[in-house]
């Protein structure tokens, strides 16, 4: 039972444009979401992450969109750079007290390839 | 800086020997984390821990073990290596914000 998913497994942008990563999450009682990023040889980094008491969460380029209605959430990167090419895997955690709110579960990742 | 280092980067092994991954964290963070990633499943947790003396089984434990004596150390063992166990390793730690720190990673062969 795949708890997060993103369904695209990979994606090609042209440099300059905008790249749009899309995860959807069926747990209804995760509340807290990041955004991880990774580059062949080296851990996975984090980029950002959204509460559910939010819908939007800006940091620089990058934009993570939440709709909890939908169990959706969205990664914008604008303008997408050649330097950005990388998977993006997408993770979903309860937040609160209590040590077993702290697990995060992940999707499979999509590697985005952004083109010069 | 505080980091966290896995070690080692690469091993090869055969079938059904014990092999051990370190991994050491200097944030002091209570919560740590062993990842194995494979093409097509992502991210898949092995086992975490919550503090010293706590252990837990992820969602993929079957064949391995991990013990937290102390606070900057949780080692995963292999028991006895499988060919499916051929992986590359994350250990991560956690911090009060919910953000985890990854270490490099540990890419084990098993032949």
């Amino acid at each position: 039972d795949q708890q997060v998913k993103q369904n695209s497994p990979s994606l090609s942008v042209q440099e300059g444009r905008i790249s749009i990563l899309n995860c959807d999450y069926t747990n209804s009682m995760f509340d807290y979401f990041l955004w991880y990023k990774k580059y062949p040889a080296e851990g996975p980094t984090f980029l950002i992450s959204i509460s559910s008491i939010k819908d939007k969460n800006e940091d620089g380029r990058f934009t993570v969109f939440l709709n909890k209605s939908a169990k959706h959430l969205s990664l914008h990167i604008v303008p997408s750079q050649p330097g950005d090419s990388a998977v993006y895997f997408c993770a979903a955690s309860r937040w609160g007290s209590g040590g077993s709110n702290y697990k995060l579960t992940f999707g499979k990742g999509t590697l985005l390839t952004v083109n010069p | 800086d505080a980091e966290i280092t896995q070690s080692p980067r690469h091993k090869i092994t055969e079938t059904g020997r014990q092999v051990t991954l370190a991994c050491h964290q200097t944030w002091n963070h209570n919560n740590m984390f062993w990842y194995r990633q494979d093409l097509g499943h992502g991210l898949r947790l092995i086992h975490y821990s919550y503090g010293v003396q706590d252990t837990n089984k992820g969602e993929v434990s079957d064949g391995y073990s991990v013990s937290r004596s102390n606070t900057e150390d949780l080692p995963l063992t292999l028991e006895s290596a499988a060919s499916s166990q051929t992986s590359v390793y994350f250990c991560a730690s956690r911090d009060g914000t919910g953000e985890l720190f990854f270490g490099e990673g540990s890419r084990l062969t098993v032949l």
